[in-house]
């Protein structure tokens, strides 16, 4: 079955420091689809970032980085020079498409806050 | 352009009572995903919907949910004889396409729901 795991239950930083969010996830899929959503306070899940099971270079966006490796089935999301509205909960999430179940598999997320 | 909307943003029952809440998802997306958030947690899959009709629900905890959508548009999720462990943030997503491994869902703000 499918799994995401993300360790850090919640991290602190000060405003401009690098900050690096860990996702493990587990699948028996050899096609799944990766994605990272942010909840702030607000509630609502803003979508970051998708990746597919066959590209693993590393993708930039801004401030934002993802680093996708397959060997260790982990998908690190990395902010650069951190701001205080980067302050949010941050849910990594997997999609399989072999078994054909379309619903996300999240996990438990990660608090962020950034401190001024 | 509209987002997904759900109403109420609220809602507060006493043990027992009915609910119905509501999602109104973008036009034109043909996939409805509802998920269930509980306090610190991640997103949990309840029912997904292609068009009108609900093809998974294997995430609905007991029989007292349902949900449809008639019309291949909005959608309501009710629950019966509502308990305390119903208190959650349900979620409503949508997306495009028909296989939702690939597609971005774009998630409503929620239905925060207090089950006294």
């Amino acid at each position: 079955a499918q799994k995401v795991t993300q360790a850090q239950t919640e991290i602190s930083v000060v405003e401009k420091e690098d900050v690096t969010l860990d996702c493990v996830y587990e699948t028996r899929d050899t096609t799944y689809y990766l994605f990272w959503y942010k909840q702030p306070p607000s509630g609502e899940l803003v979508f970051l970032i998708r990746r597919n099971s066959f590209d693993e270079q590393n993708e930039i966006s801004g401030r934002y980085s993802w680093n996708f490796q397959k060997s260790t089935s982990s998908f690190n999301f990395t902010i650069t020079a951190s701001q205080v509205v980067d302050s949010a909960v941050y849910f990594c999430a997997l999609s399989e498409l072999g078994t054909g179940r379309r619903a996300l598999t999240f996990g438990s997320g990660t608090r962020l806050q950034v401190q001024p | 352009g509209a987002g997904v909307s759900q109403s109420p943003r609220y809602k507060v029952a006493k043990r027992g009572q009915d609910v119905a809440l509501r999602c109104d998802p973008i036009s034109g997306h043909v996939s409805l995903f509802w998920y269930q958030q509980a306090l610190g947690q991640g997103p949990e899959f309840l029912t997904y919907f292609q068009n009108e009709a609900q093809l998974d629900k294997s995430g609905l905890p007991s029989d007292r949910f349902f949900a449809e959508r008639p019309e291949g548009s909005v959608s309501t999720l009710k629950i019966q004889r509502t308990q305390q462990e119903d208190s959650a943030v349900y979620l409503c997503a949508s997306s495009l396409g028909a296989t939702s491994a690939y597609n971005e869902q774009f998630f409503g703000p929620g239905t925060r729901l207090t089950v006294l």
